[in-house]
């Protein structure tokens, strides 16, 4: 089935240690983006890209940093420079430019530092 | 700059009841779309309903319609004969042009029995 996997689930890390979420989709989707969302919140863009190799900035990309090598893939990295990551990682794709076409989802990872 | 806002924290609704969720937006583009998704709490983003800034007619998807009045820049969701499974966070979301989405801090939305 087509869609967008997110691992791991869970994830914990160590005060100063860089960690870094999966986010792989086959639905031939152009764009790939990576939201935070904290308890009570809503998603906030980390950062997005709209083509391989080529990313930009979202609101809150201090910290963190991505690689978009493959069509398929856009990982995120969690650096120690990030001062407060626990929070709950959310990954989508869609096709821009496309009229009625919505961005889907994976299921999430929640990261939490230890 | 663009926003959504979503001034419910929470609502309440009896089911079968039919509920309303707020959304008011702003952006000086002129071409853009509206989308709820809702939130269970397995935390998955489940898409909902899409609205473009061109479309002369709200939109339906089952139970649930989209309220758009693009003078007053609301995109209002209607659930109607809510049930007990609706309970969960319900966002509304923009993209103007060819953008990302940008987010509402959400509804909680929880049906009563």
């Amino acid at each position: 089935d087509g869609g967008i996997t997110q691992s791991p689930k869970y994830l914990f890390r160590k005060e100063g240690q860089n960690v870094t979420l999966s986010c792989e989709q086959n639905l031939n989707h152009d764009a790939m983006y990576w939201y935070r969302q904290d308890p009570g919140q809503g998603l906030r863009l980390i950062y997005y890209s709209q083509i391989v190799n080529d990313f930009q900035k979202g609101d809150i990309a201090e910290g963190y940093s991505v690689s978009r090598e493959k069509k398929e893939s856009f990982p995120l990295t969690v650096t120690s420079a990030q001062k407060n990551p626990t929070a709950f990682y959310l990954c989508a794709s869609s096709m821009p430019g496309v009229a009625n076409t919505e961005a889907f989802f994976g299921q999430g990872t929640r990261l939490t530092v230890v | 700059a663009q926003k959504i806002t979503q001034t419910q924290p929470g609502m309440f609704v009896q089911e079968k009841e039919a509920v309303t969720l707020d959304c008011t937006y702003d952006t000086s583009d002129p071409s853009y779309g509206l989308f709820w998704y809702k939130q269970p709490s397995s935390g998955e983003m489940i898409f909902l309903i899409y609205q473009g800034s061109y479309d002369q007619q709200n939109a339906t998807e089952g139970r649930y319609s989209l309220n758009f009045q693009k003078a007053r820049k609301s995109a209002n969701l209607v659930i109607s004969a809510s049930q007990l499974g609706d309970s969960a966070m319900y966002f509304c979301a923009m993209s103007p042009g060819n953008t990302p989405l940008v987010f509402g801090k959400g509804t909680r939305l929880s049906v009563i029995a």
